[in-house]
């Protein structure tokens, strides 16, 4: 079924571990993109992608780095959790020249 | 700079009750509008935009460009409507920009 998937769905880490959060879709989409849903449930586009090879950082100051080497791929990486990381991340994916956005289910992260 | 503003964090109303939730976007461009919702334990899902003009689970709205605004309406809300609506706007080939989201709650 045509879907955006995020793993883990939940993931609880200790202060300075690196992490990567996953995110696949199997929609065709070109476009893909991270947002943060802060504990106000305000979204901050962290980071976007229109592309193989193409990464641009979004809005919000993030200490988090992606990659798209595969169309269907977006993994995010934090080098070093910190307490202000704890916070939901959000996938979205889109076809060029259509405008619906779709979301993943989220992956809720804290640093402890 | 592109903007989209949602001036009520919270809104509670009455089942029965019309429902309106306030948005209005700062663009110098054509606009594409958009109202995505969360229910609760759900993800993000779009609920309507401007250019379809049609009702989803009763809701409409409408464009205004003249006071750049997109409210979002029901004549009558359920229960099931309550979730975090976020109002959200493309400028240009850029991703969505969203509002900072209005949680409806509506009381039996």
């Amino acid at each position: 079924e045509a879907d955006i998937y995020q793993t883990p769905r939940y993931l609880v880490i200790g202060t300075g571990k690196k992490i990567t959060l996953e995110c696949s879709q199997t929609m065709g989409h070109d476009k893909m993109y991270w947002y943060q849903q802060d504990p106000g449930m305000e979204l901050h586009l962290i980071h976007y992608s229109y592309g193989v090879n193409s990464t641009e950082k979004g809005d919000l100051s993030s200490e988090s780095t992606v990659s798209r080497i595969r169309t269907e791929h977006f993994p995010l990486t934090l080098e070093s959790a910190r307490p202000s990381h704890t916070s939901q991340y959000l996938c979205a994916s889109s076809e060029s020249g259509r405008m619906e956005v779709f979301f993943g289910q989220g992956t809720r992260l804290t640093v402890v | 700079a592109q903007r989209v503003t949602q001036p009520e964090k919270l809104l509670s109303v009455f089942k029965g009750a019309p429902v309106e939730l306030k948005c209005n976007y700062s663009y110098s461009g054509s606009p594409e509008l958009f109202w995505y919702v969360q229910y609760s334990r759900q993800r993000l899902q779009l609920l309507l935009r401007h250019i379809s003009r049609e009702s989803i689970k009763g809701f409409t709205a409408d464009l205004n460009k003249g006071e750049t605004s997109f409210h979002l309406k029901k004549p009558f809300a359920q229960e099931e409507d309550s979730a975090m609506y976020y109002c959200a706007l493309i400028p240009g080939n850029t991703p969505l920009v969203f509002g900072k989201g209005t949680r409806l709650s509506v009381i039996a």
